[in-house]
């Protein structure tokens, strides 16, 4: 079956730490990748997306992800974390299926809690 | 206005209890969708309708029933639920199925007893 995968589900950093966080997907076809972010007590918003053209792309707060399509990944970076940065982060793949419907699946996220 | 709002925010009720959870966006999008989400859980794409058509069902109970009145506005319709049921009920809109991101709502906080 077509997934998305998140290998670290709970990740602890102090402020200034640099962060990576996985996210590797199984379509082989045509794939539109986005990360998305889930404050405490607030919903879920969109940090940073990838269509097409460059593979770097950036987000806001300074996130940005890089898309490798040999290794079907789209790993998330951000080089100085901060505590605002607590939250639980998910990857999404919006991806076209043999029935020609696009599907939206979410990984199984990621929980970062940044210590002060 | 970039916001979909969800009324209620939280819901109780009975398991032989008739309710609705209701969606609605202004931002002119074509694509909305209901996610269950469980706790510590990602999403779970529930139904996806695209111009105000039904187009995405996941295998999802008959006891839950979407409806989609017009382009701005979504419901879910509840009956007869089971305890299993209770979660966060997440509404979202895209501008179309294909290359755009969603947006998302608060969230309707259902607890079924």
């Amino acid at each position: 079956a077509q997934s998305v995968s998140q290998h670290n589900h709970h990740v602890i950093l102090s402020e200034a730490a640099s962060l990576e966080l996985g996210c590797n997907y199984s379509y082989g076809g045509t794939v539109n990748l986005f990360w998305y972010v889930q404050y405490p007590g607030q919903h879920l918003q969109l940090l940073l997306k990838y269509f097409s053209g460059d593979p770097l792309v950036k987000g806001i707060k300074g996130f940005e992800a890089e898309f490798i399509k040999s290794k079907f990944s789209f790993n998330l970076r951000k080089p100085s974390v901060q505590w605002s940065d607590t939250a639980e982060y998910f990857c999404a793949v919006n991806a076209l299926e043999r029935s020609g419907t696009y599907k939206y699946i979410f990984g199984t996220g990621t929980r970062l809690k940044v210590l002060a | 206005d970039t916001e979909v709002t969800q009324t209620p925010k939280h819901l109780v009720m009975g398991m032989t209890n008739k309710k609705s959870l209701k969606c609605e966006q202004h931002m002119g999008h074509r694509a909305m969708y209901w996610y269950k989400q469980k706790a510590k859980k990602p999403p779970e794409l529930m139904f996806v309708y695209s111009y105000e058509k039904l187009s995405i069902n996941e295998s999802v109970p008959s006891r839950f029933s979407p409806e989609c009145p017009n382009s701005s506005l979504l419901n879910l319709h509840l009956h007869a639920l089971q305890p299993e049921d209770s979660a966060l009920y997440l509404c979202a809109s895209s501008q179309d199925r294909v290359r755009h991101e969603q947006f998302f709502g608060p969230g309707t906080r259902l607890t079924v007893l």
